[in-house]
């Protein structure tokens, strides 16, 4: 069955640190996949997305992700965070095999130190 | 645009009264997704509609769950009757397409059922 994993339910790291926040998924065929975030009280927003191509995907606010196929993994990264980088955020596997949607990771609850 | 705009923000009601969430979706969007994120179970998707029509509501938890999308620029959530297992945070979100395309996420609804 489809599944997305994030190991880590909460990551505390100080400003101006680097970030790294890890996603698995399990998926048959080539995935797409996507990292959203969420600041407190308010919906999801979208980071970034692959699909194919370039394994190293550039978004929003500074952030990346790497795409690992043999380790079935994409990988969020900043190299520098900012307080306001402090929120949940959420890895997601789209599934097309009959209907279509998405299968979100139980997310990552991100502390910044001042 | 606006955005997709969600009411009401917060519900708080007792346990077998009627309790009908609104979703307006972003102008031009085909796809209106409605979720459902609780600590336990993280975010799910409970059902979408493409051009109005119900697609997959195979994540609506039982028959007290119904949602119906009138036209292409207002759906609805119902609960009826509601139990305090229901309190969640319910999400709609809408995109332009289906596979690859971005969803956006409205602020969501926080229900709770006392």
């Amino acid at each position: 069955a489809q599944s997305v994993t994030q190991p880590d339910i909460h990551i505390t790291v100080s400003e101006g640190a680097s970030l790294e926040l890890r996603c698995n998924y399990s998926y048959g065929a080539t995935p797409y996949l996507f990292w959203y975030v969420q600041s407190p009280g308010q919906g999801l927003q979208l980071l970034l997305k692959y699909f194919s191509g370039d394994t190293l995907v550039q978004g929003i606010k500074g952030f990346e992700a790497e795409f690992k196929r043999s380790q079935s993994s994409f990988n969020l990264r900043k190299p520098s965070v900012h307080g306001s980088d402090a929120a949940e955020y959420f890895c997601a596997v789209e599934v097309t095999s009959g209907t279509y949607k998405y299968i979100f990771g139980t997310g990552t609850r991100l502390k910044v130190l001042a | 645009d606006a955005g997709v705009i969600q009411s009401p923000r917060h519900e708080v009601t007792e346990m077998g009264q009627e309790v009908t969430l609104r979703c307006k979706p972003i102008s031009g969007h085909d796809y209106l997704f409605w979720y459902r994120q609780t600590m336990m179970r993280g975010l799910e998707l409970l059902i979408y509609f493409n051009n109005n029509v119900p697609i997959d509501d195979s994540g609506m938890p039982e028959d007290r769950f119904s949602a119906k999308m009138p036209n292409a620029s207002f759906s609805t959530l119902k609960i009826q009757p509601s139990e305090p297992r229901d309190s969640a945070v319910y999400f709609c979100a809408s995109s332009r397409g289906s596979s690859g395309y971005e969803q956006y996420f409205g602020p969501g609804t926080r229900l709770t059922v006392t």
